[in-house]
């Protein structure tokens, strides 16, 4: 089945700064790539998504990029606000296969102000 | 947020008991699904449901088991089997399954001693 690995597992940013996360998939025909949030102490919350036949998609302070070739695809945050603090999830799916999210393990974004 | 509960927030059990955690919505979401959550592991699905009457098993099923009799409610009973139970558990649902956004409940903590 689809593996996802996120990296770092822990970022640290000042606020501001730019924060991006990388993960990596192993199916070369997922085609469905999720970003999910969680503040502490909250549900995890859909913020960005894209799909195989685009490259970059971005909303607001948030983009993400996709490298089919290399397998994989990035989150990134510009201008860090203390509220970006949260575990990351990104996820895999693929449309034509069993149609199950993977996610990653989640990355820990840390804003210091 | 709402839409989706999870009761109780907080559940203790014995070592050797079955115990059910409910998961309900109001969204009239085809799909549903549990999660379970643990430090440093993501989100690792147990089971899901695509329709009524119908589930699934997701990547860590053993020592869980779920009933989907009605569209509004997917409870999962965790059993004396699941060898360590003690963990996160989160319920989510979604118009379908593959890209629609899959929408979070708030979380049981179940503690098993």
């Amino acid at each position: 089945g689809e593996n996802v690995e996120q990296h770092p597992s822990t970022l640290s940013v000042q606020e501001g700064d730019s924060a991006v996360i990388k993960c990596t998939y192993s199916d070369s025909a997922s085609n469905y790539f999720p970003w999910y949030k969680q503040e502490l102490g909250k549900r995890p919350q859909l913020i960005i998504d894209i799909r195989s036949n685009v490259g970059e998609k971005k909303d607001q302070r948030i983009a993400v990029t996709l490298n089919k070739t290399a397998k994989h695809f990035s989150l990134h945050i510009t201008e860090t606000q203390p509220e970006d603090s949260a575990v990351y999830f990104c996820a895999a799916l693929n449309l034509y296969g069993n149609n199950r999210l993977a996610f990653g393990k989640g990355n820990q974004v840390v804003v210091i102000p | 947020d709402g839409g989706i509960t999870q009761s109780p927030k907080y559940l203790f059990r014995k070592e050797g008991q079955n115990v059910t955690l409910s998961c309900e919505q109001n969204l009239n979401h085809d799909a549903m699904y549990w999660y379970r959550q643990d430090p440093g592991q993501g989100l690792r699905l147990i089971y899901y449901s695509q329709i009524v009457n119908d589930f699934q098993k997701g990547d860590i099923a053993e020592g869980y088991s779920v009933s989907r009799e009605k569209k509004e409610s997917f409870p999962l009973t965790v059993t004396s089997a699941q060898k360590n139970p003690t963990a996160f558990y989160l319920c989510a649902s979604s118009l379908g399954t593959g890209t629609y956004e899959q929408y979070f409940g708030p979380g049981t903590r179940l503690t098993v001693t």
